[in-house]
């Protein structure tokens, strides 16, 4: 089956600094990468998406990456705010086979003010 | 829309207790799965199913049973609740067309066995 390995698992910038979080997998069959914010005590909320058609997605100051050759695929959030502080996962599924998402450990950013 | 909706929000449940999680959608979504998050983890599939009538176990199955009777409920068992068990889990749901693979999260249900 898949896996998904997510580095680093903490992450503290100053406010304005930019934040790159990496993810790897393993099944050359994915072909779906989201990313995931979560607050304390609340559900995953998807942030922005890439298929594996795409190598680049931007929206306003969050990226995403993805290197298929490598099997490796990157969040980047630019102009850090407080409010960016959370707990980030990647996550990867065959979009087309199912609801069948594996993700990462999580990375958990902190934004200084 | 309400979304995806997951009852209880809370629940304890001693050693051996059985109960069942309900979670339903009005998106007309065909694609819902059960993951459950541990402290400090992502999430792991538990069970998931593409349509009603048809259900698949996914990564971490042992100790639960699913049925898909309907479109719109997706209830999760716990068989035998063992402490191991305690966790948090979601409830996801998407559409089955390939326009969008985005899945939409349940709120949440924070399960804690004694």
């Amino acid at each position: 089956g898949e896996n998904v390995e997510q580095h680093p698992s903490t992450l503290s910038v100053q406010e304005g600094d930019s934040a790159v979080i990496k993810c790897t997998y393993s099944d050359s069959a994915s072909n779906y990468f989201p990313w995931y914010k979560q607050e304390l005590g609340k559900r995953p909320q998807l942030i922005i998406d890439i298929r594996s058609n795409v190598g680049e997605k931007k929206d306003q100051r969050i990226a995403v990456t993805l290197n298929k050759t490598a099997k490796h695929f990157s969040l980047h959030i630019t102009e850090t705010q407080p409010e960016d502080s959370a707990v980030y996962f990647c996550a990867a599924s065959r979009g087309n086979a199912g609801n069948m998402l594996t993700f990462g450990g999580g990375t958990r950013l902190m934004v200084k003010p | 829309n309400a979304g995806v909706t997951q009852t209880p929000k809370f629940q304890v449940l001693k050693t051996g207790q059985s109960m069942t999680l309900q979670c339903a959608q009005d998106m007309n979504h065909e694609y819902m799965s059960w993951y459950r998050q541990d402290p400090g983890m992502g999430l792991r599939l538990i069970h998931y199913s593409v349509g009603a009538g048809i259900t698949d176990q996914g990564e971490v199955p042992n100790g639960y049973n699913v049925s898909r009777s309907t479109t719109e409920d997706f209830p999760l068992r716990l068989l035998s609740a063992a402490p191991s068990q305690t966790s948090v889990y979601f409830c996801a749901s998407r559409t089955g067309t390939l326009s969008t693979y985005e899945q939409y999260f349940g709120p949440g249900t924070r399960l804690t066995v004694t």
